[in-house]
């Protein structure tokens, strides 16, 4: 069974620090992209950054408002993946969750979101 | 900006009734970079649909996903009473993930 659990969230004020884990179990990590979605108190979902697997050259995405900000990295040996995310804002205030991410390939390319973890939650305040 | 436009905001019906939610692309985004996921009050988004029209694994039949271009569908044939719930779409391209922000298929 597959199965990803979010850690690491909680209270922390503006412009400080906090890093989330995702640890999974239940398929070969290295095999596959990670992605963390958030969704704020009663809003929808935002996509916030994506890593590739090593086959992909492990490469990383991420959404406009946590570039420079906010990075994303994998543990291949541990199956983990994690958020790192500097200088936050009351609006990073929100429920994060990690997603495992498969790959529809045809002439082209579509990753999507197939399994997801219950989510950490980060408060942003003073 | 790319923005996908889901309608309606809420659908409000009955066990058994067919329900139609509808996902607009702001420009076209081709064929199968479309998905559909389902979210239940305090629990975490499930995949039902991708590349437009693949049931992911374990997903019933009456939940079916069709459309190209700029125009979506997620059409759920008869309504179970586990099926209320927030349903989101969402597109790949680009390097990005852009969710619509959900429709609402709520007990009539």
């Amino acid at each position: 069974e597959v199965q990803l659990v979010e850690s690491g969230g909680g209270l922390v004020q503006p412009g400080r620090s906090l890093k989330l884990s995702c640890t999974t179990s239940g398929f070969t990590f290295g095999d596959y992209a990670m992605s963390w979605i958030r969704q704020a108190p009663g809003k929808g979902l935002e996509w916030v950054a994506f890593i590739r697997n090593k086959a992909y050259g492990g490469t990383t995405e991420y959404a406009a408002s946590v570039r420079d900000r906010f990075t994303i990295s994998r543990d291949d040996s541990k199956s983990i993946a994690t958020l790192e995310m500097n200088s936050l804002k009351t609006e990073d205030t929100a429920l994060y969750y990690c997603a495992r991410v498969d790959l529809l390939v045809w002439f082209g390319e579509m990753y999507y979101f197939d399994h997801w973890g219950q989510g950490s939650l980060v408060t942003v305040s003073s | 900006e790319f923005v996908l436009t889901q309608s309606p905001g809420t659908l409000s019906l009955s066990p058994g009734d067919r329900a139609t939610l509808s996902c607009r692309a702001s420009q076209s985004v081709g064929s199968r970079f479309l998905a559909w996921y389902q979210q239940k009050a305090g629990q975490a988004p499930r995949l039902l649909i991708y590349g437009d029209s693949s049931r992911a694994t374990g997903i019933p039949d009456r939940f079916s996903g069709s459309g190209s271009g700029t125009d979506f569908t997620l059409t759920i044939s008869r309504l179970e009473p586990e099926d209320f719930a927030v349903y989101y779409c969402q597109h790949y391209g680009w390097s990005r993930w852009t969710f619509g922000q959900g429709t609402k298929v709520e007990i009539k």
